[in-house]
C-alpha cells in the first residue's frame, strides 16, 4: 500500500463549481498534513496546512480524518487559475515529509 | 517575499560527467532540502541537511551524490557519473527553524537533462 495515496485525476470542473478531493495516508502515526499546489513545471508551494479541527483560508477549506486516516480539500466557487496539481503530504512519525503524487484539476471556463 | 533560487534553471550533460547544482537558500533558513521530480511522478526527497551536515537521506541519495555548503550562502547537490535515469527537475527547498519549520520553500528548480 501506497504510503500516501492521491486520486490521479484529472478533475474537470466547470468554473464557480466546488470541487473536493481526498488524499488517504497509511501511518497512523503521521503527525502533520499538508496540501501543496503545483503548477506545470514549476515548484511546489504550501496551500494551507491541515489542522486536527479542520480550518478555511477564504475559498478552500481542509479536513483532517485521523480515525479513517485521510485529509481533504474542498475548493468552493472555483477559478481558471485554480488549474494546478494538489498534492497531499504527510509528515511521519520520523519527521519525514512524504508526499502523494497529487490529483490534477483542471477548471474549464 | 523572500525566495529561494536556483541556478542554473536547465543544465544539459553527456553521460558519465558530473554536475553540480547550486541553491541559495532564504538567508535566515537553517533546514535545507533536496527533491526531485522525474517528469509525470511525484516529487521525491534525497537529502536534507542541517548544522553543516547532512540529517536525513532517502535511499535514492547513494554514493554518487553529495551535498555541500561551501560557504555562508549557498548549498550545493553534486551528481557524479550522471546516468540517463537522472533526468528530471531537482529542487532546493530551505525552512525556518521551530515549529513553523512546516513550511517549505521551494526554488524554481533546475531541469537536468542527462543525454
Amino acid at each position: 500500500r501506497k504510503e500516501v495515496e492521491q486520486d490521479p485525476g484529472p478533475f474537470n470542473v466547470p468554473e464557480g463549481a466546488t470541487v473536493a478531493f481526498n488524499c488517504t495516508y497509511s501511518n497512523s502515526a503521521s503527525q502533520s498534513f499538508f496540501w501543496y499546489r503545483q503548477d506545470c513545471r514549476k515548484e511546489p508551494k504550501l496551500l494551507m496546512s491541515v489542522y486536527s479541527s479542520g480550518n478555511e483560508d477564504g475559498r478552500f477549506t481542509a479536513q483532517l480524518n485521523r480515525a479513517s486516516q485521510y485529509i481533504s480539500l474542498l475548493i468552493r466557487d472555483s477559478k481558471l487559475s485554480d488549474s494546478a496539481t494538489y498534492l497531499c503530504v504527510v509528515r511521519d512519525s520520523n519527521y519525514q515529509l512524504i508526499w502523494g503524487a497529487g490529483t490534477k484539476l483542471i477548471i474549464k471556463p | 517575499e523572500p525566495e529561494v533560487t536556483q541556478t542554473p534553471s536547465h543544465q544539459v550533460t553527456q553521460m558519465g560527467q558530473e554536475v553540480i547544482l547550486r541553491c541559495v537558500p532564504i538567508s535566515n533558513h537553517l533546514y535545507f532540502y533536496w527533491y526531485r521530480q522525474i517528469l509525470g511522478q511525484k516529487v521525491e526527497f534525497l537529502v536534507s541537511f542541517y548544522n553543516n551536515e547532512i540529517s536525513e537521506k532517502s535511499e535514492i541519495f547513494d554514493d554518487q551524490f553529495s551535498v555541500e555548503r561551501p560557504d555562508g550562502s549557498n548549498f550545493t547537490l553534486k551528481i557524479r557519473s550522471t546516468k540517463l535515469e537522472d533526468s528530471a527537475m531537482y529542487f532546493c527547498a530551505s525552512s525556518e527553524p521551530g515549529p513553523i519549520n512546516e513550511k517549505l520553500f521551494f526554488g524554481s528548480g533546475t531541469q537536468l537533462s542527462v543525454l
